[in-house]
């Protein structure tokens, strides 16, 4: 069975902050992606990896950035954290179709 | 790029009730429909998917039927049961190489007993 972890289920950071969150998926996945999920606004992609140091914008990148330095490790940065990004981050893996999520990071920003 | 509408947001029915969600996406190319489940705090799982040369596909009490001229797909919840509540979400995508899925919006499902 596919597992994908995030490293932290409930974070709390404070405006200005450099913010990580972590994933790792154990099932040698090519492709690798971070959404953020807002009520009433499904899950919106953030950035995707489809190859170590590869990474590729998504629809939201704005105050984003990645990092994909080992194959199954994918990083999300917020180089400066601001209210607007409170949300539940998920991060997805994949090999083509179909992607597998991690139980997700719930980030406040205060 | 692809859009995908989800249709409806909320969705009430009655245990025993058959529940419908709909899906319409832009992309032609698009050819691979996946739907995930949501339960509270929980993380989307994939519960069934379609590929554009299907039109229809089942599991015990879940189906999913895919209209290619029409751009939409839909999934079918047949004896609903309290269980079954969660958010369902729809996905599309054309399938090649590092395909990202594009989602709708999600419809709430209430099965009430």
């Amino acid at each position: 069975d596919v597992k994908v972890t995030q490293s932290s289920r409930y974070l709390v950071k404070r405006t200005g902050e450099k913010v990580f969150l972590e994933c790792v998926q154990d099932m040698d996945h090519e492709n690798m992606f971070w959404y953020r999920q807002d009520p009433g606004l499904g899950l919106r992609l953030i950035y995707f990896s489809y190859d170590v140091k590869m990474k590729e914008k998504g629809d939201i990148p704005e105050g984003y950035s990645v990092s994909r330095e080992k194959k199954e490790r994918f990083s999300l940065i917020l180089e400066s954290a601001s209210t607007n990004q409170t949300s539940m981050y998920l991060c997805a893996s994949s090999q083509n179709q179909p992607q597998h999520f991690g139980d997700g990071t719930r980030l406040s920003i205060l | 790029g692809e859009n995908v509408e989800q249709h409806p947001s909320t969705l009430s029915v009655q245990e025993g009730d058959s529940a419908v969600i709909k899906c319409t996406y832009s992309d032609s190319a698009s050819n691979y429909f996946p739907w995930y489940k949501q339960e509270l705090g929980k993380r989307p799982q994939l519960i069934i998917d379609i590929r554009s040369n299907v039109g229809e596909k089942k599991d015990q009490r879940i189906a999913v039927t895919l209209n290619k001229t029409a751009k939409h797909f839909s999934l079918h919840i047949t004896e609903t049961q309290p269980e079954d509540s969660a958010v369902y979400f729809c996905a599309a995508t054309p399938i090649s190489g590092y395909s990202t899925l594009t989602f709708g919006k999600g419809t709430m499902l209430l099965v009430s007993p």
